[in-house]
């Protein structure tokens, strides 16, 4: 069975610091996503990493895979208040459109 | 593009009583979509997984007889959640794709409350 587990769980940061969000999954996925959820709203797709060493970069948020260690990361630089979300992370596989999400980082900036 | 809409988006009813909420494609079509179920300050849990013109595929776990999937066409899945109870209440949420292992994309979710 595939797990998927993030830390921390919850993190609360000042303004203008910067922090990394974990994701370890438990078996050889494919594809790998980072997700946002706001309080009462769905999901908003931040970035989908397919392969082992990618890293993709949006604003202050960076990602990273590495499919070795079946980690990826969630990187946030000079945070800003507009950041604070629920960030998920959600991993699939080749052959499975099954979708299987991490526990969530409930993400609060402080000013 | 990849625009997924839900109908309605909050739904109040009561114990008992049965409730629809439909999951549409708006500019693709969605061989294959899926319906999450996430309780408060809780991660997604995948309920079932629905092909078109096929029996939807439901998780361990889950009530088929209960959490009824319709899948009939290739823009449009319903879930009816029937017999509501108050442990049903929670935020539902489909996702699509064009099948063939392509990205899901999320629907904006439905609030249901049962009183």
């Amino acid at each position: 069975e595939l797990k998927v587990e993030q830390n921390p769980l919850f993190l609360s940061m000042q303004e203008g610091k910067n922090y990394t969000i974990y994701c370890n999954y438990s078996t050889t996925s494919d594809r790998l996503y980072w997700y946002r959820q706001d309080p009462g709203k769905s999901l908003e797709s931040l970035f989908v990493l397919l392969s082992n060493g990618a890293v993709k970069q949006e604003g202050r948020l960076m990602a990273s895979l590495d499919t070795k260690a079946r980690l990826s990361t969630l990187h946030i630089t000079a945070a800003v208040h507009d950041l604070s979300a629920t960030y998920f992370c959600a991993v699939d596989r080749l052959g499975n459109e099954k979708l299987t999400f991490g526990t969530g980082t409930r993400l609060t900036i402080i000013p | 593009g990849a625009v997924v809409s839900q109908h309605p988006s909050r739904v109040i009813c009561k114990s008992g009583t049965s409730v629809k909420i439909e999951c549409r494609s708006l500019d693709f079509q969605a061989t294959t979509m899926f319906w999450y179920r996430q309780f408060p300050k809780q991660s997604l849990m995948l309920m079932a997984t629905s092909n078109e013109g096929s029996k939807a595929t439901y998780e361990q776990g889950v009530e088929k007889d209960k959490f009824l999937i319709n899948h009939a066409s290739l823009t449009l899945s319903t879930l009816t959640v029937t017999s509501a109870h108050p442990e049903d209440s929670s935020f539902y949420i489909c996702s699509a794709s064009e099948g063939g292992y392509n990205e899901q994309f999320f629907g904006p979710g439905t609030r249901l409350t049962v009183l």
